[in-house]
Parts: structure tokens; C-alpha cells; sequence
């Protein structure tokens, strides 16, 4: 079967500049996650949607980060305005239930605001 | 907050070698997972192994978890150059607002030298 697919692979930005990205999961999967990475971490879970629906944002910083999830398939995640401590890799990743099963994550997004 | 705190940050061993890896978390989980994520690239879910259980395995790798002590290892035996990459422990939660939840710790880099 196809992976989680992401796009672009790599994204360099002037900070004060918005950024979208893309995730289109695995097939049949109900539920599509956004981690952050940062640099020497662990994956940090942004926001978590079961079909359309978020489940949970906590974690995202509303003011400037924003997600939809579209006909409960394909996701995208924008940043607008880009600070430097926003530089990271986003990882998307797809789950059949959501609930505890392992999860299938795509390649990331590389991004770099200078 | 990352729950996982992984020991050790990291280790290098010659091809044949065996190479352990520990984890460590703090509040009830529903399983403990491991993912290998090699340079530049997504998380690939190696293990995955239930609040229930004490052991498992998988090919080349063992996983040990004991909830007393709100550990885990991950011991990969006759490593090889393949193997080199970062190894992340994530624990699902238990319940509530953390159920199914992955949070993931910092990570263990393993150099396998050939």
C-alpha cells in the first residue's frame, strides 16, 4: 500500500513569511496527526483529527499555526508569520482507528526560517 | 512535555555487537511503542508491546517493559550498518485525555561501524 505522503520535502523562509504544507495519508485511515521536531528531539504532537474533526490541538500555537483536514482526507498545515524557532521538520502521520495502534509517518517537511 | 526519557543519548558499537537501549516514563501507559527514524527521513514503527506484557519480539529485536519500574528496553542483537539511526520510545496514554495519545521521548543515535 502507498505511505503517508508529504510535500514540499524542504522549505527555507524569511521569518514574517507564512508556509503551507501538505499530508495526504494512508488510505482508509481515520486519523491524521501533525508532529513538530526540532533539532536533537523526540516528535512533539501539534494536532490530532479523527475523519474531519480535530481531537486534539493543545500543543498547537494557535496564533499562528492553523490545520484543516478537508473531506476528512488529505491535511494542511500553514504557518503564518514564521518565527526562527519554527524551524524544524513537520511530520504527518496516519492511524486506522486513532486510538492506540501503531502510527505510519510520512518523509517531513524540512523547514528553515532565516 | 515529553514523558520518555531515553538512556542512553548515545552509542556506538562494531557490526555483530549488541546494542540496548533504555527508556524511561511517568504516568500510566496503555502501550509502549519504538520507532527507528534514519537520517533525514520519517519514523518507522519497529514495536509495539502492551501494559499486559513483559516481553516481546520481533526478528532481530527484543523489547522488555515493566510498569513497576515505568521502564523499557530495546535490545537489538547482531547489529549491523544497516541499523544505524535514532531509536525513539513512545508510550501511549492510559486514559483520559492522554488515551491513545503518543508522546515521544529524545531519542537514543546508535552508530553501528562496520
Amino acid at each position: 500500500e502507498a505511505g503517508v505522503a508529504q510535500s514540499p520535502r524542504y522549505k527555507i523562509i524569511e521569518k514574517r513569511q507564512s508556509v503551507a504544507f501538505w499530508c495526504n495519508p494512508i488510505s482508509g485511515h481515520a486519523t491524521l496527526y501533525w508532529y513538530q521536531q526540532i533539532l536533537g528531539q523526540g516528535p512533539k504532537l501539534l494536532i490530532q483529527f479523527q475523519n474531519n474533526g480535530v481531537v486534539d490541538d493543545s500543543q498547537l500555537p494557535k496564533d499562528r499555526f492553523s490545520a484543516e483536514r478537508l473531506k476528512g482526507v488529505d491535511s494542511t498545515l500553514k504557518i503564518q508569520p514564521a518565527k526562527l524557532e519554527d524551524s524544524a521538520v513537520y511530520l504527518c502521520a496516519s492511524s486506522f482507528t486513532g486510538t492506540t495502534e501503531e502510527q505510519y509517518f510520512g518523509p517531513g517537511t524540512r523547514l528553515t526560517v532565516t | 512535555s515529553q514523558q520518555g526519557e531515553e538512556d542512553p543519548q548515545a552509542l556506538s558499537i562494531q557490526e555483530g555487537e549488541n546494542a540496548t537501549m533504555n527508556c524511561s516514563y511517568k504516568t500510566s501507559i496503555n502501550n509502549l511503542q519504538w520507532y527507528r527514524q534514519n537520517s533525514g527521513r520519517g519514523l518507522v514503527h519497529l514495536i509495539l508491546i502492551r501494559s499486559n506484557e513483559r516481553e516481546k519480539h520481533s526478528g532481530r529485536l527484543r523489547v522488555t517493559l515493566d510498569t513497576s519500574k515505568k521502564s523499557s528496553s530495546l535490545l537489538i542483537t547482531a547489529s549491523r550498518a544497516a541499523d544505524t539511526a535514532s531509536y525513539f520510545c513512545a508510550t501511549a496514554g492510559a486514559g483520559g485525555t492522554s488515551y491513545g495519545k503518543l508522546t515521544f521521548g529524545q531519542g537514543t543515535i546508535l552508530t553501528v561501524h562496520p
